[in-house]
């Protein structure tokens, strides 16, 4: 596609269920990347896929958050047993190469998640 | 300390006049620095990219990136009231991902 696609857009969820969000990256781009922005505050860094190496899940705040993703294609962040805290936009973005040499992330327009 | 620090502003301007946003950072490893910007509701674009010490210019934006005070700033000339955003700062981690700052808030006004 022409950008980075994610759905849903919106999602409320009560606190402990499960939510899926799914990201489209621009076709080519080899490097996706998940972040989490709570309201009124900046980006935090989740997890990183390139190719198919091995993922960088340094960013993922508890063992109930997870990724995947299939070759070059979507991916899919899952949040286990939701929590309040856990409310905010999540973000997927995607770059043609590694951000340290070229440096631009193409992010989508991000799922809103709210805990309720 | 945080790895990446932005005053948070408001920084408020009128129109026409030069806003100046800064950033600071703490890996003095880091060796390519972004400035992203982000409207309301919206999700961050990529403004400008500086690798190399001193000043650089792309129509009304200059950074300027001075490595041995860990410093980054992004100046924006003849401030429009469209430039109101947050604008972010991000320093490469690695090779791989950038960390983010919070953000200033930049509000032009007519």
């Amino acid at each position: 596609g022409a950008g980075v696609s994610q759905s849903p857009s919106n999602k409320v969820t009560e606190k402990g269920k499960d939510v899926e969000l799914r990201c489209d990256p621009i076709s080519g781009h080899t490097a996706l990347y998940w972040y989490r922005q709570r309201l009124g505050q900046g980006l935090e860094f989740l997890i990183y896929f390139q190719g198919n190496s091995a993922p960088d899940k340094s960013g993922l705040p508890s063992d109930r958050f997870s990724a995947e993703r299939t070759g070059e294609s979507v991916s899919t962040l899952t949040i286990q047993r939701t929590q309040q805290e856990d409310s905010a936009v999540y973000l997927c973005a995607s770059s043609k190469d590694r951000v340290g040499v070229s440096g631009e992330l193409f992010f989508g327009e991000g799922s809103r998640l709210t805990v309720l | 300390q945080k790895e990446v620090e932005q005053n948070s502003g408001p920084l408020s301007v009128p129109e026409g006049a030069i806003a100046s946003l800064n950033c600071t950072y703490s890996d003095r490893g880091s060796q390519s620095f972004f400035w992203y910007r982000q409207y309301s509701g919206k999700s961050p674009e990529l403004i400008m990219f500086i690798y190399s010490n001193g000043d650089k210019e792309d129509g009304r934006f200059t950074a300027q990136l001075n490595k041995a005070s860990q410093y980054v700033s992004l100046l924006i000339r003849d401030s429009q009231p469209s430039d109101s955003a947050t604008y972010l700062c991000a320093v490469n981690r690695g090779y791989s991902t950038l960390t983010f700052g919070k953000g200033t808030m930049l509000l032009v006004s007519p």
